[in-house]
């Protein structure tokens, strides 16, 4: 059973830019979260996907978007970026109930 | 004001010391409680849960959830420099959808 993966690791993006991160679920798991992590926060929720649908979004304006495919993989799409984008993009997937979710090791994301 | 407050130390204890991790919260909605734990670099990983009220024991580590105070704690005896790194409460109002998250506390634990 592999866990959350997620790409890339680091990178560097010039204000303005778009840009999209990708988030490969836990097998058997159908819905797939998306955090940003500031430094020194905890995680603030984006939005989540369940079967290919959005299922809940935060407080984050519409330049965030995503995907979810049908082998439950994701993406998360920032465009027009700011510097306060700056931040750990950390995916979590989960499947039934409550507290199973699973968080990937992120992607860091500097905005320049 | 946000809805999860976490007492934001950092925390430095010696090895072998009791630790004590705090949130308070707002929302009397939330049920479900989650700790996580995460070390640098690193992404978030579950270390306990509990539903509403109650005490939670799993090895060195006690979760407390006590709703009338919206406040909730995590308890870890005999530390150990392997538990250095922040910890995160966070809480859901529903089985699904998004968890809040405190800002973490940090901790180290010296040998």
């Amino acid at each position: 059973e592999t866990g959350v993966t997620q790409s890339p690791t680091h990178l560097i993006k010039t204000r303005g830019q778009q840009v999209t991160l990708r988030c490969s679920s836990q097998s058997g798991h159908n819905t797939v979260s998306w955090y940003q992590q500031a430094l020194g926060q905890g995680p603030q929720f984006i939005f989540q996907y369940y079967r290919e649908e959005e299922n809940g979004r935060g407080n984050f304006p519409p330049r965030f978007s995503g995907l979810q495919f049908p082998n439950y993989s994701s993406e998360l799409n920032v465009n027009a970026l700011e510097l306060d984008d700056s931040a750990l993009y950390l995916c979590a997937s989960s499947s039934n109930g409550p507290y199973e979710q699973y968080f990937g090791p992120g992607t860091r994301l500097t905005v320049t | 004001q946000k809805e999860v407050e976490q007492d934001p130390g950092p925390l430095s204890v010696p090895e072998g010391a009791i630790v004590s991790l705090n949130c308070t919260y707002s929302n009397s909605a939330f049920q479900y409680f989650m700790w996580y734990r995460q070390y640098s670099r690193k992404g978030p990983e579950l270390l306990m849960y509990t539903y509403s009220s109650g005490n939670k024991e799993d090895g060195r580590f006690t979760a407390q959830v006590d709703k009338s105070s919206k406040y909730i704690s995590l308890f870890i005896r005999d530390s150990q420099p392997s538990d250095s790194a922040t910890y995160l409460c966070a809480m859901k109002d529903t089985n699904a959808g998004k968890s809040t998250f405190g800002d973490g506390t940090t901790l180290t634990v010296k040998p």
